[in-house]
């Protein structure tokens, strides 16, 4: 079965700081990949995917992710982080078979300190 | 990306009620999803909806307590029947296009069950 790993439950970076993400899987297969967003009281946002190609994907909100075969992670990072970054990160991993049925990692949340 | 409408966007039921939940696409999707997010856990497929067909129940879920409608491509119902407080959760539907497209959430109803 299919498992998503984030093995932070809290992280706090300052403002400006870089920041990454950690998010690991486990597959039979090379899974589609996604890292979603959740700011208090709202819905889930997209940041970025992985379905295939280059390895180092480009999201929405200056955030970027590397996907590494070899060790079965997707980590999420952004060089400089600002305030309004402060949410709940979601890693989630779907079937290469389609459809996005997703299973989603525990969360990070993320603090932001002036 | 397509658009998701869910509602209720809150709710606080009784115990023993029923709530029903909407979700309206504003296009046509082939695969839409239930996911149940307990508080501070991550989200959680109850099932997958299926337009002209019985919905499809992950384990630990069944049909009396979730019943789930698609009537067509771009509408569904999650019902919560005979509520308790262990059922106070959001619930986000999700929607895809099909292969090689991103899923994508409504913003979710948060119901509390007093």
């Amino acid at each position: 079965a299919q498992s998503v790993t984030q093995p932070d439950i809290h992280i706090t970076v300052s403002e400006g700081a870089s920041l990454e993400l950690r998010c690991n899987y486990s597959y039979g297969a090379t899974p589609y990949l996604f890292w979603y967003v959740q700011s208090p009281g709202q819905g889930l946002q997209l940041l970025l995917k992985y379905f295939s190609g280059d390895t180092l994907v480009q999201g929405i909100k200056g955030f970027e992710a590397e996907f590494k075969r070899s060790q079965s992670s997707f980590n999420l990072r952004k060089p400089s982080v600002h305030w309004s970054d402060a949410a709940e990160y979601f890693c989630a991993v779907a079937p290469n078979t389609g459809f996005q049925k997703l299973v989603f990692g525990t969360g990070t949340r993320l603090l932001v300190s002036p | 990306s397509a658009v998701i409408s869910q509602k209720p966007s809150r709710d606080i039921c009784q115990r023993g009620t029923s709530l029903t939940i909407q979700c309206q696409v504003d296009s046509q999707v082939t695969m839409m999803f239930w996911y149940r997010q307990q508080p501070g856990q991550s989200l959680t497929l109850i099932a997958t909806a299926n337009q002209g067909s019985e919905a499809t129940y992950e384990s630990g879920f069944v049909i009396d307590k979730f019943p789930i409608s698609r009537p067509n491509l771009t509408f569904s119902t999650l019902t919560v029947s005979n509520m308790s407080p262990e059922d106070s959760s959001i619930y986000l539907c999700s929607g895809s296009g099909g292969l090689d497209t991103e899923a994508f959430f409504g913003q979710g109803t948060r119901l509390t069950v007093v």
